[in-house]
């Protein structure tokens, strides 16, 4: 099992639409949580990050906790072209006792005018 | 504020010569790392320095790459000799929490 893992994609959400991104981790005494994006040629860019279960709202931005199914997801509401990315996992996982920030491959998101 | 600047942003080297990255932090940023990114994959780290000391190295491949952050501040990154394989973005990130702030990032490419 990957220490980090997301689906791949592409997902296609139609222009307005809920996007939802979902990821899992291994480590179940993982504590910090975070979702970059990542456009075509360019690096990730922080946009959200999560501590506590639960919903953590910004903007059109939702991120969703569930320690107990080792479950993080990031919902972006009214999607818009300039949406679509790469939207990539990490969380700060327990290895060999350090801390150690880890990233999931990536979901390819493709918002669809 | 300046963001974390790295150089260069493209390189292109013959296999077995040697290739050599830099990454300028953002001012205060005592934590720097050195991410590998393949083609649709998520970054994978090489090195984490906390200060000048590299805490986190396990993921750097000893025989042919080496990294040095002289001062606390700037850090160089280099691969001798480069192999086909090493072709890749490397991202250069700094933070001074959990929260990364990313380089532009160098485009490697080895023929």
């Amino acid at each position: 099992q990957k220490e980090v893992e997301q689906n791949s994609g592409p997902l296609s959400v139609p222009e307005g639409a809920i996007a939802s991104l979902n990821c899992t981790y291994s480590d179940r005494g993982s504590q910090s949580f975070f979702w970059y994006r990542q456009y075509s040629g360019k690096s990730p860019e922080l946009i959200m990050f999560i501590y506590s279960n639960g919903d953590k709202e910004d903007g059109r931005f939702t991120a969703q906790l569930n320690k107990a199914s080792q479950y993080v997801s990031l919902l972006i509401r009214d999607s818009q072209p300039s949406d679509s990315a790469t939207y990539l996992c990490a969380v700060n996982l327990i290895i060999q006792g350090a801390q150690k920030l880890v990233f999931g491959q990536g979901t390819r998101l493709t918002i669809n005018p | 504020e300046a963001g974390v600047v790295q150089s260069p942003r493209y390189k292109i080297i013959e296999k077995k010569q040697p290739v050599a990255f830099w990454c300028n932090p953002i001012s205060g940023h005592n934590t720097l790392y050195w991410y590998r990114q393949n083609l649709g994959q998520g970054p994978e780290l090489l090195i984490r320095y906390e200060n000048e000391e590299a805490v986190d190295d396990s993921q750097l491949p000893k025989d042919r790459f080496s990294a040095e952050r002289l001062k606390g501040v700037d850090s160089t990154l280099k691969i001798q000799p480069a192999e086909l394989g090493d072709s890749a973005v490397y991202l250069c990130a700094s933070s001074s929490g959990l929260l990364l702030d990313f380089g532009s990032g160098t485009r490697l490419t080895v023929v």
